[in-house]
C-alpha cells in the first residue's frame, strides 16, 4: 500500500502558483519524497525529489515540513500544461520499491 | 536522463491469444521494472528485471501469465499470455537512474485492449 495520502483533485488558475499538498505521517527517517507526474496518455514523469531540505528544479519546488510528516509541491506558475494526475511517493534508496497511489488530479483552467 | 521506447504502442487482440510488449533503453542499466496500469487506476508493479537473473515478481503476478525476458543491459520483453479483457490495461517498462539510483525513468506505455 501507499505510504501516503493526497487529495484526489485539485483546481488551479492558469499563471497562478499549485500548491499540492501530500501526508507521509509514517515516513522513516531514510525515506525520501519523491513527485511524479503522468499527463494523460504518457508514463510518468519525474519532477523532484528530497530528504528533509526544501528542494527546487526548473520544473518545481518541494516544501518539506521539519517533522518531515507532510510536504508540498508547488509549481510557481502553472500552465494548461501542467494539468496531469501528480504522484507523492516515499521511498528509500535501499532497493524499496515505488509505490504509486491514486495521486491528485490537478486541472489547470485557463 | 535514459530515453526508453515501447514496441507496440497499443494494441488490440482477442481473448486467448498472448502478446508480447518490448522495451528499449538507450543506455545500459541494471534494473528494469514493469507496471500495468488499469483503466483510471495507478501503476502497480508486475516484476523488476534483472539481467542474467530470472525476473522478481510482486505479489498477484506469475511467471506463467507475466513470462519475461532480459537478455540483455538495453532490453526487455513481457508477455502477457492467454489474454482475457480483465488485462486491458497500459504496460509500462521504466529503468531506474544509474547515477544514483535514485530516480526511475518510465517508458510511454504500451495501451492493450483484449476483446
Amino acid at each position: 500500500d501507499a505510504k501516503t495520502t493526497q487529495p484526489p483533485s485539485m483546481d488551479c488558475a492558469e499563471g497562478r502558483a499549485a500548491n499540492l499538498p501530500c501526508n507521509h505521517s509514517t515516513i522513516s527517517g531514510n525515506e525520501y519524497v519523491y513527485w511524479y507526474r503522468q499527463i494523460h496518455s504518457q508514463g510518468p514523469q519525474y519532477i523532484i525529489h528530497g530528504l528533509k531540505n526544501n528542494e527546487t528544479n526548473e520544473m518545481a519546488s518541494l516544501i518539506i515540513t521539519e517533522d518531515r510528516k507532510s510536504s508540498t509541491l508547488i509549481l510557481p506558475h502553472a500552465t494548461l500544461r501542467d494539468t496531469a494526475v501528480y504522484y507523492c511517493i516515499v521511498r528509500d534508496n535501499y532497493g524499496q520499491n515505488f509505490v504509486f497511489g491514486p495521486g491528485t488530479r490537478l486541472s489547470v483552467l485557463p | 536522463s535514459a530515453v526508453i521506447s515501447q514496441k507496440p504502442s497499443r494494441d488490440i487482440c482477442q481473448r486467448g491469444t498472448s502478446l508480447t510488449i518490448q522495451c528499449q533503453v538507450d543506455s545500459q542499466v541494471t534494473m528494469m521494472f514493469w507496471y500495468r496500469q488499469q483503466p483510471g487506476q495507478s501503476l502497480t508493479l508486475i516484476a523488476t528485471a534483472n539481467q542474467g537473473s530470472e525476473a522478481t515478481y510482486e505479489s498477484g503476478f506469475v511467471i506463467d501469465k507475466f513470462p519475461i525476458s532480459r537478455p540483455n543491459l538495453t532490453f526487455s520483453t513481457l508477455t502477457v499470455s492467454n489474454m482475457s479483457p480483465e488485462d486491458s490495461s497500459i504496460y509500462l517498462c521504466s529503468v531506474e537512474d544509474e547515477a544514483g539510483a535514485t530516480k526511475q525513468y518510465f517508458g510511454p506505455g504500451t495501451r492493450l485492449t483484449v476483446t
